[in-house]
């Protein structure tokens, strides 16, 4: 029973450079997330996407991507990495309103 | 919008003690959810307890309970008979049931709650 599994679990990258975190989760959840999570700080939605093919903006989405061509996975792009999205980075998911959220275990990416 | 407040950023609690987090928060809303989460250090989010606001009854978890006041809007954790594993960071969240907000049921976080248990 995997869940919510996010890969990669640690990523260097350089400034400018450009990288996409999965996210794909196996319990047929419609609704799917994506966070970042600054240093001593609580969770900050990015993106998020209530069905294949619909996804929307969250509170800081200045900087990803996202698409949502299944179901299953919900891909993070970053285009030109920045010091400043340096974070941990969760992906979650929840079947309805009325479910908790499921999250993965999260990405530490670091931009040098 | 809505907002989280945790005011406490860092607590500690002998081992087999009784500690309290703070949460409050800020809604328009009469009808929502509120989750404690737990965050170790291994970085997993963990569900620790969830309290839906139409419930008067406080929600309760095995060693952990709440103090949901809605009035106040205000939701405090008890942890009970305190473990070394129960040290982590403790995040409140709150979350609306309206499908027609456009955020599709994302969670609001507070800032977190660091807690030290000491043996």
């Amino acid at each position: 029973n995997a869940g919510v599994t996010q890969t990669p679990k640690f990523r260097i990258l350089k400034i400018g450079q450009s990288m996409t975190l999965q996210c794909t989760q196996d319990m047929n959840h419609n609704y799917m997330y994506w966070y970042r999570q600054d240093p001593g700080m609580g969770l900050k939605l990015i993106y998020y996407s209530v069905g294949a093919g619909i996804t929307d903006k969250g509170e800081v989405p200045n900087g990803y991507n996202v698409s949502r061509s299944t179901t299953e996975d919900f891909p993070l792009r970053l285009e030109l990495a920045a010091p400043s999205q340096t974070s941990v980075y969760f992906c979650a998911s929840t079947g309805n309103s009325y479910q908790p959220q499921h999250f993965g275990d999260g990405t530490r990416l670091s931009i040098l | 919008a809505q907002t989280v407040t945790q005011s406490q950023p860092e607590m500690s609690v002998q081992e087999a003690e009784t500690v309290t987090l703070s949460c409050t928060y800020d809604t328009s809303e009469s009808d929502y959810y509120l989750f404690w989460y737990k965050q170790p250090p291994s970085r997993q989010m963990i569900l620790v307890i969830r309290q839906e606001a139409y419930k008067q009854q406080n929600a309760t978890e095995n060693r952990f309970s709440v103090n949901f006041q809605k009035a106040a809007k205000s939701f405090s954790l008890k942890i009970s008979d305190s473990q070394l594993g129960d040290a982590a960071m403790y995040f409140c969240a709150y979350r609306s049931v309206r499908f027609e907000i456009k955020a599709g049921n994302m969670l609001t976080f507070g800032g977190g709650t660091r807690l030290m248990v000491k043996p």
